[in-house]
C-alpha cells in the first residue's frame, strides 16, 4: 500500500485566479508564524511571516492571517502566476522555549492551471 | 550576497558506511541549524547552534548522528553506520542572532541516498 505521508494536499488554481492555503497549528504557545515556499529540488524559501499580536500581515501579492482563537494560519495569493507552483509549508515556532527549531506542517502542493 | 550553501548535493553511500554534510551559512549568521526533510514531507528539526556550541540537540534521532561547528560558521553533519531509513533531503539553514522569531533562510539540501 501507498504511505500517507507521500501524498500532500493538493489546491489547483487558474492563472490569475487568488489562491487561500490553510494551516492548522498545534502549539498554543506558539508565537512566531512563517510561511515558506519550496519549488521541487529546491530548499523552503521565505514568504512571509507573522507575530502573535498581530493577525493579518501583507506583503507582494501575499496576505497572511492568524486566528489564535482556532490555531489556524492562512496563506493568500493575489493573481497567481506560473512561478507560483511549489509546495507551500507553514511553520511555528516560541520565543520563550529556548529551542529554535521550527515545526513545520505538512505542506500544500499548489498547482496553477494556465 | 551569498546565501547558505550545502555539499554535496546529492550523497549515495552504501548501509554502513560513515557520511559527512557539510553547510556554509549567510557570512555574519550565528545561528545554524540542521533538518532533515523525508519524500512528502516538512522538515524535521535535528539541531540549532548558537556560535560553536549546539544549543538544542533534542532532534538528533540517535547516537548515530553528530554535528559541530568548530568556528562558528561552516557545520558539518555527520551519520556514522548509516541506514536506508536515513536516506532524506538533509537541509541547513541560518539566522542573524538566533532566538525564536529570528527569520530562518535555507539552504538547497543534500539528498543522502543510503543503499
Amino acid at each position: 500500500g501507498e504511505s500517507v505521508g507521500l501524498h500532500l494536499p493538493t489546491l489547483s488554481v487558474q492563472e490569475g485566479d487568488n489562491s487561500i492555503i490553510n494551516c492548522a497549528y498545534s502549539n498554543s504557545a506558539s508565537d512566531y508564524f512563517i510561511w515558506y515556499k519550496q519549488e521541487s529540488g529546491k530548499g523552503p524559501q521565505f514568504i512571509i511571516d507573522i507575530r502573535s499580536n498581530m493577525d493579518k500581515r501583507q506583503g507582494q501579492r501575499v496576505t497572511v492571517l492568524l486566528n489564535k482563537t482556532v490555531k489556524h494560519l492562512s496563506l493568500q495569493i493575489a493573481a497567481t502566476q506560473p512561478g507560483d507552483s511549489a509546495v507551500y509549508f507553514c511553520a511555528e515556532n516560541w520565543s520563550g522555549g529556548g529551542a529554535d527549531g521550527l515545526t513545520f506542517g505538512k505542506g500544500t502542493h499548489l498547482i496553477i492551471q494556465p | 550576497g551569498a546565501g547558505v550553501s550545502q555539499t554535496p548535493s546529492n550523497k549515495v553511500t552504501e548501509k554502513g558506511k560513515y557520511v559527512e554534510l557539510r553547510c556554509d551559512p549567510i557570512s555574519g549568521h550565528t545561528a545554524l541549524y540542521w533538518y532533515r526533510q523525508s519524500l512528502g514531507q516538512g522538515p524535521e528539526f535535528l539541531i540549532y547552534f548558537q556560535g560553536t556550541g549546539a544549543a538544542d540537540d533534542s532532534g538528533l534521532p540517535n547516537d548515530r548522528f553528530f554535528a559541530v561547528r568548530p568556528e562558528g560558521s561552516v557545520s558539518t553533519l555527520k551519520i556514522q553506520r548509516t541506514e536506508r531509513g536515513d536516506s532524506a533531503v538533509y537541509l541547513c539553514a541560518s539566522s542573524l542572532m538566533g532566538g525564536g522569531t529570528d527569520t530562518q533562510y535555507f539552504g538547497p539540501g543534500t539528498r543522502l541516498t543510503v543503499l
